[in-house]
């Protein structure tokens, strides 16, 4: 079982949707949380990021985190043809390390 | 401030050949990490580098080996390189006094 697990896709919505993605984790020691966004041939651009469980919220974007289920979410509201793209959840412990554990990505289409 | 900036961002290499890729962090981060990008089996992690010293190693084999510089710079080498090594190689630096992880754009290797 991997220790982070997405659902790869892809997911297709419209224009003005609002998107759920999410991932689960069974690694209780996690205690960042990331999403990223990969365009095409390009590097993951970081979107979010959060410590504790609960909401954040940045523009259109929503992350939460739900460390006693091991969920966490990317809510994207009022959707656009420029967020379709491939959403990364990442995740690592606390202490002396850069390690990050990635899902393997959902890729999202957003049609007009 | 410039972002992670890697260098080559193409490269065509023959088997058993032996590759060098560089990475430049974010002006003032210490922190550097290499990733490793395939369709099959997405971003998986290789190594982290902090004030010239490994500090965390992933699960490849000893062909793939790093270094940092007393800039925070950082380089990576595969030797013999193989079919199976070609991949997107990813670039992530950090401020230690942050959470985040900024990532370049990679260097796309196809090994032929």
């Amino acid at each position: 079982q991997k220790e982070v697990e997405q659902d790869p896709g892809p997911l297709s919505v419209p224009e003005g949707a609002i998107v759920s993605l999410n991932c689960t984790y069974s690694n209780s020691a996690f205690q960042y949380f990331m999403w990223y966004r990969q365009y095409s041939r390009k590097g993951p651009e970081l979107l979010m990021y959060t410590y504790s469980s609960g909401n954040k919220e940045d523009g259109r974007f929503t992350a939460q985190v739900d460390k006693s289920s091991k969920y966490i979410s990317l809510f994207i509201r009022d959707s656009q043809p420029s967020d379709s793209a491939t959403y990364l959840c990442a995740m690592r412990g606390g202490g002396n390390t850069d390690k990050l554990i990635f899902g393997t990505g959902t890729r999202l289409q957003v049609f007009p | 401030k410039a972002g992670v900036t890697q260098t080559p961002r193409y490269l065509i290499k023959t088997r058993g050949q032996q590759v060098t890729l560089s990475c430049s962090p974010i002006s003032g981060h210490r922190s550097v990490s290499w990733y490793q990008q395939t369709p099959g089996q997405g971003l998986q992690f290789l190594f982290e580098y902090f004030s010239e010293t490994q500090r965390n190693k992933g699960n490849f084999p000893g062909r793939f080996s790093g270094r940092q510089f007393s800039n925070s710079r950082s380089e990576m080498n595969v030797s013999t390189l193989e079919l199976g090594d070609s991949a997107l190689y990813l670039c992530a630096s950090r401020d230690t006094l942050n959470t985040e992880a900024f990532f370049g754009q990679g260097t796309r290797l196809t090994v032929v």
